[in-house]
């Protein structure tokens, strides 16, 4: 069965740092382009970051220079390092696969919430 | 960036009874459009991809059309469990992938 399991969410104070993680099952995580996509309490959906196959990475200009994409092969997870955390940035966060063809996100994890207060 | 704007905002309809959807992209996003469907405290769930192919068991009353920068989601005889928020996604130019605002149907 495809599995997206996200962890690592958590409270944590403004400029702070935090990783999530989501472990993959059922296919493997190199192969595929992965996104983040976090979603603010009472808003819609917001894209963060993904990932290619190929190992090139983009950003939304909201976390650019702050987050940091990256997967382990060994252990089929992809991360996202947050550092410089603020307050803005509290949400779930969902990690997704995504397929070429079209390039839509076709699996979902359930997401790991994030709350940057102090 | 594309823009993704949605309407309605809320869309209120009784069960049994047809629903129509609208995503307008502020420039062409040829086919590549998704539609998702959330529910409260769950991930979205993917519903059409392409403008207006279904996602692999997504039942046949969800249907969806368009092209360019005009989209509709068509819900076509809505059940309890299709109250939920619709949102649509453009992936023809990016980064970045952008989503609407969402459309909010419920319980008329």
């Amino acid at each position: 069965e495809v599995q997206l399991v996200e962890s690592g969410g958590g409270l944590i104070q403004p400029g702070g740092s935090l990783r999530l993680s989501c472990a993959a099952s059922g296919f493997t995580v190199s192969d595929k382009y992965m996104s983040w996509v976090r979603q603010a309490p009472g808003k819609g959906l917001e894209w963060v970051s993904v990932i290619y196959s190929g190992g090139t990475t983009y950003y939304a200009d909201s976390v650019k220079g702050r987050f940091t994409i990256s997967r382990d092969a060994s252990k089929n997870t992809l991360y996202l390092q947050m550092n410089g955390l603020r307050v803005e940035d509290t949400a779930i966060y969902y990690c997704a696969r995504m397929t070429v063809y079209y390039y839509h996100m076709d699996v979902w994890g359930n997401g790991t919430a994030v709350a940057v207060s102090s | 960036e594309i823009v993704m704007t949605q309407s309605p905002v809320t869309l209120s309809v009784s069960p049994g009874e047809r629903a129509t959807l609208s995503c307008r992209a502020s420039q062409s996003v040829g086919s590549n459009l998704a539609w998702y469907q959330q529910k409260p405290g769950q991930a979205p769930r993917l519903l059409i991809y392409g403008a207006y192919i279904r996602a692999t068991g997504i039942p046949a009353r969800f249907s969806g059309r368009g092209s360019g920068t005009e989209f509709i989601l068509t819900i076509s005889s809505l059940q309890s469990e299709d109250f939920a928020v619709y949102y649509c996604l453009q992936s023809n130019n990016w980064p970045p992938l952008t989503f609407g605002g969402g459309t909010k149907v419920e319980i008329k």
